[in-house]
């Protein structure tokens, strides 16, 4: 079955340290994308690829890095510098003909 | 269980007039009602969210949605359309405030704002 794979489900991390998260889908769509969300939230927009190769920033990128090297893998690397990291992040990719496909979600926190 | 019906595909509208994005959902439980824009090659983008505590919602950039139960509706307005509106919106129902992101995706409908 088609869909998006999120890696790890569960994430704790250090203060100081960097983690990346992963995320791969076998649904051949162009465009992916990474988000935030916060308790009582709607989704913020942290990266995203319309294309392999080549990522935007969204709207809350400081303290985030990805990499676009495969059209199916889409990794955001959280950083040090990313001052209040615990929350949980979402990836999705969307194709021309269908809607959003959300993977099942990383929950990050700092320890 | 949950769906979601955006109504139109495409909106079409002159700058300056009033915006109508229809959205009708069916739930068997109270369900909190999200509408997300998404501009061209961009991201999604939250406009408002309602969680019960007032039927008529204010959200960012003069949007507003009321939601009617006896309709099983959740219109997203705006008054006075603005060039920079045109984008894609969608409608979104959950059964949680923290997930709408498992919640069901309308089909999304696309605005035109014609000068």
């Amino acid at each position: 079955d088609g869909g998006i794979t999120q890696s790890p489900k569960y994430l704790f991390r250090k203060e100081g340290q960097n983690v990346t998260l992963s995320c791969e889908q076998n649904l051949n769509h162009d465009a992916m994308y990474w988000y935030r969300q916060d308790p009582g939230q709607g989704l913020r927009l942290i990266y995203y690829s319309q294309i392999v190769n080549d990522f935007q920033k969204g709207d809350i990128a400081e303290g985030y890095s990805v990499s676009r090297e495969k059209k199916e893998s889409f990794p955001l690397t959280v950083t040090s510098a990313q001052k209040n990291p615990t929350a949980f992040y979402l990836c999705a990719s969307k194709g021309n003909l269908h809607g959003y496909t959300f993977g099942s979600g990383t929950r990050l926190t700092v320890v | 269980a949950q769906s979601v019906t955006q109504l139109d595909s495409h909106v079409s509208v002159s700058e300056g007039t009033p915006v109508l994005l229809r959205c009708n959902y069916s739930s068997s439980y109270s369900p909190s009602l999200f509408w997300y824009v998404q501009h061209p090659n961009k991201g999604l983008q939250l406009l408002l969210k309602y969680t019960s505590a007032a039927t008529l919602v204010k959200g960012i950039n003069g949007f507003e949605a009321e939601f009617k139960k006896s309709e099983t509706s959740f219109h997203l307005t705006k008054p006075s359309a603005h060039m920079s509106d045109a984008a894609e919106y969608f409608c979104v129902v959950s059964a949680d405030l923290d997930s709408s992101y498992t919640g069901i995706f309308g089909s999304g409908t696309r605005l035109l704002v014609r000068p």
